[in-house]
């Protein structure tokens, strides 16, 4: 079966500039969750998304944001790179919403965006 | 800030020998958590997790501890491997949220 998927694999932009990312959930999942990890840091949320809705935020600005599709697939877009935005974008799938239940959260690959 | 944290960055092991990596978290609202590997190049991967109403938890070579007392977690790899090398990352998620909050990491390397 194929897992998380996420693309492109790497990006590079420049300051000022827009980047939307992509991420394709397992078949069945229907909540898709954004983190951000900086080289050297674990993984710190952004965003989390269920039946097509936001149902949790992490402490990001407004220049990030996402959305989720009928299919359960979902873009995460920045606006305004600034250098700091460099990272690795990491995007994860869940059957349910985790937090009505214990349920795994499966990371795809990740998307390497570098902002010159 | 954090809640998260790990006591040791980097951790240096002998092949065979058994790994402990530790983890400690400050928030009591927190009813689950997972260890992550992240090798290089690669999401996380999840390993193994545990429910706050438990104090341990094992699987293929790896056992998950909770002291909630102490708010600590720890995972210990049995029989290290070269293919053990990589980041790990302890994870914890709060009472009625979804989303997860992890530490910073700690690197193992496993020396043959």
């Amino acid at each position: 079966d194929a897992g998380v998927t996420q693309s492109p694999t790497h990006l590079i932009k420049t300051r000022g500039q827009q980047v939307t990312l992509r991420c394709s959930p397992i078949s069945g999942h229907k909540s898709v969750s954004w983190y951000q990890q900086v080289l050297g840091q674990g993984p710190q949320f952004i965003f989390q998304y269920y039946e097509k809705e936001e149902r949790g935020r992490g402490n990001f600005p407004d220049r990030f944001s996402a959305r989720q599709f009928p299919n359960y697939s979902s873009e995460l877009n920045v606006n305004a790179l600034l250098l700091g935005d460099s990272a690795l974008y990491l995007c994860a799938s869940s059957i349910r919403l985790a937090g009505s239940s214990y349920n795994e959260q499966f990371f795809g690959p990740g998307t390497r965006l570098t902002v010159l | 800030g954090e809640s998260v944290g790990l006591h040791l960055p980097t951790l240096s092991v002998q092949e065979g020998d058994n790994s402990i990596i530790n983890c400690a978290y400050s928030n009591s609202a927190s009813d689950y958590f997972i260890w992550y590997k992240q090798e290089s190049g690669k999401g996380p991967q999840f390993i193994i997790d545990i429910r706050s109403n438990m104090d341990k938890r094992q699987g293929q070579r790896v056992t998950v501890l909770l002291n909630k007392t102490v708010k600590h977690l720890s995972l210990q790899i049995a029989a290290t491997q070269p293919g053990d090398s990589a980041v790990y990352f302890c994870a914890e998620k709060r009472r009625g949220q979804g989303n997860l909050i992890f530490g910073k990491g700690t690197k193992l390397s496993v020396k043959p």
